[in-house]
């Protein structure tokens, strides 16, 4: 099957400091992929969705500014946090869907990337 | 706007139990359904998935779902557990091809010995 990977799958960084996550889709190519969030026992929150060639589409309550995406090439996205603090801390995920013939949307997961902020 | 609902946020079964965690969504237009698993730490792992066709999906691990529209709802079951499908349980669901997916509140599975 199709494999998203992230990197790092985890990170500790300093307050003020920024941080860079990157998602690559390993076999196929993705025009958009999807950042979510999810904090400790919650579930998984859409942050923003990453277009290859165009801004990224942020949700409400998400800051752009803050959370910089750059949708670099067909297999790679990255989210940035920047000037992280330790309510950043989180699990941070992509995902990437690719179309294969009919059956529509499905999702490859990345593993993730635990990201905690001193 | 579409949503997920997981009512049970805790399950604990007996090993060989059989299991059903409950999925309730809202969709305007024709669904795709998916069901994830996550163990901690870990991402996300497809079980099944359904489009179209058959209501009745069969996943990996022994897991099937069934999809019954009249009920707007996509519940997960397996005849008999393992411990090993102690993990964090996800439904999710999206539109067309490229859409995001919205998650449910996930239910953590335990099993007892």
């Amino acid at each position: 099957g199709a494999v998203v990977s992230q990197h790092p799958s985890w990170v500790i960084c300093k307050s003020g400091t920024s941080v860079k996550i990157e998602c690559r889709s390993l076999d196929f190519q993705a025009t958009t992929m999807f950042w979510y969030r999810q904090f400790p026992k919650q579930s998984l929150m859409l942050m923003a969705t990453s277009n290859e060639g165009s801004k990224a589409t942020y949700e409400q309550g998400v800051e752009k500014d803050k959370f910089l995406i750059n949708h670099a090439s067909l297999t790679l996205s990255t989210l940035t946090v920047t000037s992280a603090h330790p309510e950043d801390s989180s699990f941070y995920i992509c995902s990437a869907p690719r179309t294969s013939g009919g059956e529509g949307n499905e999702q490859f997961f990345g593993p993730g990337t635990r990201l905690t902020v001193l | 706007a579409q949503s997920v609902t997981q009512p049970d946020i805790h399950i604990t079964v007996s090993e060989g139990a059989s299991l059903e965690l409950r999925c309730n969504y809202s969709y305007g237009a024709t669904p795709y359904l998916f069901w994830y698993v996550q163990s901690p730490g870990q991402g996300l792992q497809l079980l099944l998935k359904y489009f179209s066709g058959d209501t009745l999906v069969q996943g990996i691990k022994g897991f099937e779902a069934e999809f019954k529209r009249s009920q707007s709802s996509f519940n997960l079951r397996k005849p008999s557990v393992h411990w090993s499908d102690a993990a964090e349980y996800f439904c999710a669901v999206g539109g067309n091809a490229g859409n995001m997916l919205t998650f449910g509140g996930g239910t953590r599975l335990m099993v007892k010995p």
